[in-house]
């Protein structure tokens, strides 16, 4: 059985880097094929991808963000971070980790996801 | 960017009735198409991927269709249960996942 559960702090000020975690379980990003990709959604809107990383190391990002962000995994702790920089009011939100485990590389279809951690950016 | 529209952005049916949602792409996506389904205070569910094909476990008055630019996703007899906001989201791109703006399914 797969299952994620993101955690990190739930309030953050703004200009702070925002440093998520994504601990995993059922299954190993060392398997050829597997990813992990990190999805945000602010209160009350759409949901918005930012980033994946892939079995092989190779990484992901949403262009919009690019800059901001940056995704890396421990595969023995079966763990993804994801830090996202300057953090402002307006990316306050639920972010969520999801697992990637179908077809080729440009299969992103999210199958397992995690419960969330709501992130508050205030001064 | 691709854009995805769909519509509508909120909807009221009764039990039983047929429910549709379209999501349309600016641009040619093939059939690299997912629909989800997110309870409140719930993460995202998949349901339906490469637009059609139903997710093991999944209802199948749960069903989806399209290619290119056009995709629909149907609830054949809609239940209590399947009151939700539902997202299409589209992988043509690797580097430009985006998903729909939502359709917030309520009982009439």
């Amino acid at each position: 059985q797969i299952t994620l559960k993101e955690s990190g702090p739930t309030l953050v000020k703004p200009t702070q880097t925002l440093t998520l975690t994504c601990t995993f379980s059922g299954f190993s990003l060392s398997t050829s094929g597997v990813g992990v990709g990190w999805i945000r959604q602010p209160p009350g809107k759409a949901l918005e991808w930012l980033a994946l990383i892939y079995w092989d190391d190779d990484k992901r990002y949403s262009p919009s963000l690019k800059s901001r962000l940056t995704i890396t995994k421990d595969t023995s702790k079966n763990q993804v971070v994801l830090t996202m920089t300057n953090m402002d009011p307006v990316d306050t939100a639920t972010y969520y980790c999801a697992h990637r485990g179908r077809g080729p590389r440009i299969t992103m279809i999210f199958d397992i996801w995690g419960q969330g951690t709501m992130v508050t950016v205030s001064s | 960017d691709i854009q995805m529209t769909q519509s509508p952005s909120s909807l009221s049916a009764s039990v039983g009735d047929r429910v549709t949602i379209t999501c349309q792409a600016s641009q040619d996506i093939s059939n690299y198409l997912n629909w989800y389904q997110q309870k409140p205070g719930k993460a995202p569910k998949l349901l339906i991927y490469d637009a059609s094909n139903l997710e093991t476990g999944v209802p199948s008055r749960f069903s989806g269709s399209g290619s290119g630019t056009d995709f629909t996703f149907t609830i054949s007899s809609l239940q209590p249960e399947d009151i939700a906001t539902y997202y299409c989201q589209q992988y043509d791109n690797p580097t430009q996942l985006t998903f729909g703006g939502g359709t917030k399914v309520e009982i009439k």
